[in-house]
């Protein structure tokens, strides 16, 4: 069964727009929650993570995330879309055990426009 | 720092070969794991250890084997590959608490004729 739910396997924004990716957990227990990013032809790296601390989230490059535990989300965003951000965005959920258990959503690749 | 090393970077074989992918972590992680990431799946986990001498089925173990004999290795081996099998791997590694951060290697994409 899915535990992560990516909505959107493509999302385009201009440069200078809200990046808004979004992810749905399935779980009946409060999740830890992850959002990686991989560059092309490189590894992914992690962006931010939640822990059952606070709700929002602040990660590396601006972005931030905030759980929902109402609507079971972790959606990813950032103010003002850059060049840079171009990639691809992995939402990920540890439901038991470890890190070695991480499961990862299908992913949602990020395109901007100059 | 080197962190988690994956080779080869590239490797073609053909059906019913066998090969290794080797991963080395220098940061005395005791977990360590392999995914493949295949277009519109995202990343699956193949297999996992928990540390020298432990490891474990992911969700797509099927053709692959694992032994982890020292905290730093963990190699995949395909023993007969299939087309199927062709993909990016990647190895993984962390502390292994449930907060904790996964160290990526950069992948090794295996092409299966």
């Amino acid at each position: 069964a899915q535990s992560v739910t990516q909505l959107g396997s493509h999302v385009s924004v201009s440069e200078g727009a809200l990046v808004l990716l979004r992810c749905n957990y399935s779980s009946s227990v409060p999740p830890y929650l992850f959002w990686y990013v991989q560059y092309p032809n490189q590894g992914l790296q992690l962006l931010l993570k939640y822990t059952s601390a606070a709700t929002l989230v602040k990660g590396i490059n601006g972005f931030e995330a905030e759980f929902k535990k109402s609507e079971t989300s972790f959606h990813l965003t950032k103010p003002s879309a850059h060049m840079s951000d171009a990639a691809e965005y992995f939402c990920a959920v540890i439901l038991q055990g470890g890190s070695e258990k991480l499961v990862f959503g299908k992913g949602t690749k990020l395109t901007v426009n100059p | 720092n080197a962190g988690v090393t994956q080779t080869p970077k590239f490797q073609v074989l053909k059906t019913g070969q066998s090969m290794t992918l080797q991963c080395a972590q220098d940061m005395n992680h005791e977990y360590m794991s392999w995914y493949r990431q295949d277009p519109g799946m995202g990343l699956r986990l193949i297999h996992y250890s928990v540390g020298a001498g432990i490891t474990d089925q992911g969700e797509v173990p099927n053709g692959y084997n694992v032994s982890r004999s020292t905290t730093e290795d963990f190699p995949l081996r395909l023993l007969s590959a299939a087309p199927s099998q062709t993909s990016v791997y990647f190895c993984a590694s962390s502390y292994g608490d449930r907060d904790g951060e996964l160290f990526f290697g950069e992948g090794s994409r295996l092409t299966v004729l």
